[in-house]
């Protein structure tokens, strides 16, 4: 179990260029997590998926960004036409069905500066 | 829907004195707490959680939290901390059938020698 890991870690774009980040979770996770955490606040929830649907995503998902998980594995976030307010950490979390309640396993997370 | 509110963004506290992290919510369902920790350049960890039976829960190194449904509080508290317990501590709900998590703003706990 090498835990859940992200790449890159840090990305420094200017605005209105695409990013696109990657997530590996903890093998056999059938749940996948993305959050958004912003300076001096909590992680806010993005969008979720179990297997390769995704069942959820959040108002803060706008059109620009997009979250792929093919075949149920990895899984990528995609922010088309940054802006700088998306400047923020980037987190994936995994977890195995236990029904609710799961215990979440998060990755470092990946820094996203937006010039 | 539900929310999440940490009553304290800092606390200092000097080593081997007794600290308590508040955390209150607001749900309209049942609920599944957590109290995870983000220790300086590391990721999140789970410290603790409550899913149902005893309000009392406890982690493996001395922290314990009590689940008051009346208050709807769940409070994290220590006896006696140490420097490494130095860290951010954020409290989450979860009221959903699929686990997605609702933090509060996090409390930054500091140990002092």
């Amino acid at each position: 179990d090498t835990g859940v890991s992200q790449d890159p870690r840090h990305k420094i774009t200017k605005r209105g260029q695409n990013v696109t980040f990657r997530c590996d979770p903890i093998s056999e996770h059938n749940r996948l997590y993305w959050y958004r955490q912003t300076l001096g606040q909590g992680p806010e929830f993005l969008t979720y998926f179990q297997n390769e649907a995704q069942l959820e995503k959040s108002r803060l998902l706008s059109d620009r960004f997009s979250a792929e998980r093919p075949k149920g594995s990895f899984s990528t976030l995609e922010i088309q036409r940054t802006e700088q307010g998306d400047s923020a950490m980037y987190l994936c979390a995994s977890s195995f069905t236990e029904g609710a309640g799961d215990t979440q396993y998060f990755g470092p997370g990946t820094r996203l500066t937006v010039l | 829907a539900q929310s999440v509110t940490q009553l304290d963004s800092q606390v200092p506290v000097f080593e081997e004195a007794p600290v308590e992290l508040r955390c209150n919510y607001s749900s309209s369902v049942s609920v599944y707490l957590f109290w995870y920790v983000q220790y300086p350049n590391q990721g999140l960890q789970l410290l603790l959680k409550y899913l149902s039976g005893s309000t009392l829960v406890e982690s493996i190194n001395g922290f314990e939290a009590e689940f008051n449904k009346s208050q709807t509080s769940f409070h994290l508290r220590k006896p006696s901390v140490h420097i490494s317990d130095t860290a951010e501590y954020f409290c989450a709900v979860s009221g959903t059938s699929y686990g997605k998590l609702t933090f509060g703003q996090g409390t930054i706990l500091t140990v002092h020698p």
